[in-house]
C-alpha cells in the first residue's frame, strides 16, 4: 500500500518560531510537493522538488523554504512563523507526469 | 498564475440521483487534467488523469470527459450514494515540462439520504 506520511496531524506554534513540517514517501517518487489549503482558496502550491537537492517555487513561496536531502523526504520550513501561516498543509508525491499521492495533512495553528 | 475554475461550489443531491459538475481551464499549453476526490478527514485521492482531447474515463459510477480545445472537463456521478459525499478537485498541468499542478477550489458534493 503506497504511503505518504507527515510528521504531525496537528501543530500549535507561536509567532516567530521556526517550524519544520516533515513529509516521507515510500514509493520512490521523483517529485514531491507542499501545498496549503485555506477555505475558499483551494490547494495552493508552495514549493515542489523534482529530484534530491532540487527545488522550485510554487505560487506562494514567500515565508517558506524547503529541503530535500534524501529522495523520500521533503521538509517544509517556516523560518519565522506568522499568524497568516495558520493553515492546513498537505504534502504529495508523484512519479513523472502521473497522479499525485497525498499525505494526511498537518493542521498548523500559529498563535 | 493559471486560472482553474470549478462550478458549482457546492451541490446537494438526493441519494440515487445522478449529477455532474464542471472544471474550466486554460485551453493553451495543455498537458493534463486531473480529478481528485477529497473526503472529510482523509487525503485527496486521484480519480482520473486525462491527457487527450475527447478522452472519457470511467471508474464504477463516476466518469469524466475532456475537451481541451474549449478548456473544460465534466465529472459525472450516476446513482449517487452517501459515500460519494466529498469535495471534488480538478487540477491542470501545462506542457512546460514540469510537474506543477494548478488546482481549482473544488465542488463540495453532499448526498442526502
Amino acid at each position: 500500500d503506497v504511503k505518504v506520511t507527515q510528521s504531525s496531524r496537528y501543530l500549535v506554534k507561536r509567532t516567530g518560531e521556526k517550524v519544520f513540517l516533515e513529509c516521507v514517501q515510500d514509493m520512490d517518487h521523483e517529485n514531491m510537493f507542499w501545498y496549503r489549503q485555506d477555505p475558499g482558496l483551494g490547494l495552493r502550491l508552495i514549493y515542489f522538488s523534482y529530484d534530491v537537492k532540487m527545488k522550485e517555487k510554487g505560487d506562494i513561496p514567500e515565508g517558506y523554504s524547503v529541503s530535500r536531502e534524501k529522495k523520500e523526504r521533503f521538509s517544509l520550513i517556516l523560518e519565522s512563523a506568522s499568524t497568516n501561516q495558520t493553515s492546513m498543509y498537505l504534502c504529495a508525491s508523484s512519479s513523472s507526469l502521473h497522479e499525485q499521492f497525498f499525505g494526511p495533512g498537518t493542521r498548523l495553528t500559529v498563535l | 498564475i493559471l486560472n482553474v475554475e470549478q462550478s458549482p461550489q457546492s451541490l446537494h443531491v438526493q441519494e440515487g440521483d445522478s449529477t455532474n459538475f464542471t472544471c474550466s481551464f486554460p485551453s493553451s499549453n495543455f498537458y493534463a487534467l486531473h480529478w481528485y476526490r477529497w473526503e472529510t478527514a482523509k487525503s485527496p485521492e486521484a480519480l482520473f488523469v486525462m491527457t487527450l482531447n475527447g478522452d472519457e474515463k470511467k471508474k464504477g459510477r463516476i466518469s469524466a470527459t475532456l475537451n481541451t480545445k474549449e478548456g473544460y472537463s465534466y465529472l459525472y456521478i450516476k446513482g449517487s450514494q452517501p459515500e460519494d459525499s466529498a469535495t471534488y478537485l480538478c487540477a491542470f498541468a501545462t506542457n512546460f515540462g514540469n510537474e506543477k499542478l494548478t488546482f481549482g477550489t473544488g465542488t463540495r458534493l453532499t448526498i442526502i439520504p
